[in-house]
């Protein structure tokens, strides 16, 4: 199984200053149609999952543009340019490359 | 709008069986996979097996693979997850999420269905 590793587990941030979480694959996301599967998901306290980011780097409908994606290979990040109240909450990173689908172990975002 | 609504949840003991559901509206339910992930009280996420949208092909976790089996009824737009053998770590908030093949991920989340393995 393509085991996924996030850090920091927990990021304090003032409002308004930049967040950023990285996440590492144990392996190669690179599918063999050439894609790489990449995607981030937040969850607010209390609320299942959302989709924030898809394929690296592509925002998912109704995701603001303060959330970006980046990376390769094995090593990715989330970037949220200016952290705002809403954005308290745990992401995490997903593979979707291969069966088993895997996540990370979530990393905590709390305002400081 | 993409709805994906989780029933069935409940408190069942070791060993037990429990069947789960998921109905889907607002999209065409048999051109999409659909999957369950589940998540156990305080913990992060764990993906628990997949269908096809024509159901022909299936895969699961490895942790559930013997106990579980999902299924799916195009007909009637719902995705099942039958649980069996029930252990006390399969404690959790169950998950039903649409797969998008083009966009490789889970694109639209259920609210959850709880379930408790205790005696």
């Amino acid at each position: 199984d393509i085991v996924m590793t996030q850090t920091p587990l927990s990021s304090p941030v003032t409002l308004g200053q930049p967040a950023s979480i990285s996440c590492r694959s144990s392996q190669s996301l690179v599918h063999s149609d050439g894609n790489t599967y990449l995607s981030w998901l937040q969850q607010r306290p209390g609320q299942p999952p959302r989709l924030l980011i898809y394929k690296i780097s592509n925002r998912f409908s109704g995701v603001p543009d303060r959330f970006s994606g980046s990376g390769a290979g094995t090593d990715f990040t989330l970037t949220i340019s200016r952290v705002e109240a809403e954005d308290v909450g745990v992401y995490y990173c997903m593979q979707a490359t291969q069966f088993p689908h895997t996540f990370g172990q979530g990393t905590k975002l709390e305002i400081k | 709008q993409v709805q994906v609504v989780e029933s069935g949840g409940g408190v069942v003991q070791p060993g037990g069986s429990l069947r789960l559901s998921c109905a889907a509206s607002g999209f065409i339910f048999s051109s999409y996979g659909m999957h369950w992930v589940r998540q156990a009280p305080g913990k992060g996420l764990e993906w628990v097996a997949v269908i096809w949208p024509d159901g022909g092909t299936i895969y699961y976790a490895g942790s559930v693979e013997g106990r579980f089996t999902i299924s799916r009824d195009n007909s009637k737009n719902t995705l099942q997850l039958q649980m069996n053998s029930l252990r006390a770590e399969d404690t959790a908030m169950y998950y039903c999420a649409r797969g998008e093949h083009n966009r490789g991920t889970f694109d639209s989340w259920g609210q959850g269905t709880q379930v408790t393995v205790s005696s």
